[in-house]
């Protein structure tokens, strides 16, 4: 089983929309969460990552995290074609960072 | 930015056949890590390490080896490929310490026929 959850599998935003990406995990010991984007032909890149509750915002992009549904979700406001990829969630226990465990991911298509 | 390259970009085999893609990182960092990404099941690890000769069991580890010869360079070995190792292979690389960002290489495509 997939433990850690992604939604939905694809979505398509105008240019200059918001686009929003959820993740949750189904192991409590997840505590740190990332958000990674692959572009086409590409391996991920990290956006951001997120270990308390609450929001973190870095330029365009906002994520939120409520360990207590363990729930972590993204927002990238003014969507740009550019912005148009796989995006990963990913997550990690405080006790093993080392042992990093994606979700399945969600595709982004931006349309000018 | 960390550089992790890997080798080959392209690897095309046979049932049965023998293969090794090879990863190397730049940029000092202690923990390296193979993925394996397939459609409906993201990234899911195979085998990661801490350092030169240490080798830890990820979450698909059948059918493959892995050795980390120095700090710089971990191997992914397929005795035995089978057509379920089809799949698009990442490299990654870390540095040490708690909840750190992977830098990824750029993936090699393998097929087995």
């Amino acid at each position: 089983q997939q433990k850690v959850q992604q939604s939905p599998e694809s979505l398509s935003v105008p240019e200059g929309g918001m686009a929003s990406f959820n993740c949750t995990s189904s192991d409590r010991n997840f505590q740190y969460f990332w958000w990674y984007r692959q572009h086409s032909g590409e391996g991920p890149k990290a956006l951001m990552s997120i270990f308390s509750d609450g929001d973190k915002k870095e330029g365009r992009f906002t994520a939120h995290l409520n360990k207590a549904s363990l729930h972590v979700s993204l927002h990238i406001r003014d969507s740009q074609p550019s912005d148009s990829a796989l995006y990963f969630c990913a997550a990690s226990e405080p006790s093993n960072t080392d042992k990093v465990v994606f979700g399945t991911g969600t595709r982004l298509q931006v349309s000018p | 930015e960390a550089a992790v390259t890997q080798s080959p970009r392209n690897k095309v085999t046979v049932t049965g056949g023998n293969v090794t893609l090879s990863c190397r990182q730049t940029n000092s960092h202690n923990y390296m890590y193979w993925y394996r990404q397939d459609t409906g099941h993201g990234l899911r690890l195979i085998h990661y390490s801490y350092g030169a000769g240490n080798l830890q069991i990820g979450d698909v580890p059948d059918g493959y080896k892995a050795t980390r010869t120095t700090q710089e360079d971990f191997f992914l070995l397929l005795e035995l490929a089978s057509p379920s190792q089809t799949s698009l292979y990442f490299c990654a690389s870390s540095d040490w310490g708690r909840a750190e960002t992977l830098y990824f290489g750029s993936g090699t495509r393998l097929t087995v026929l």
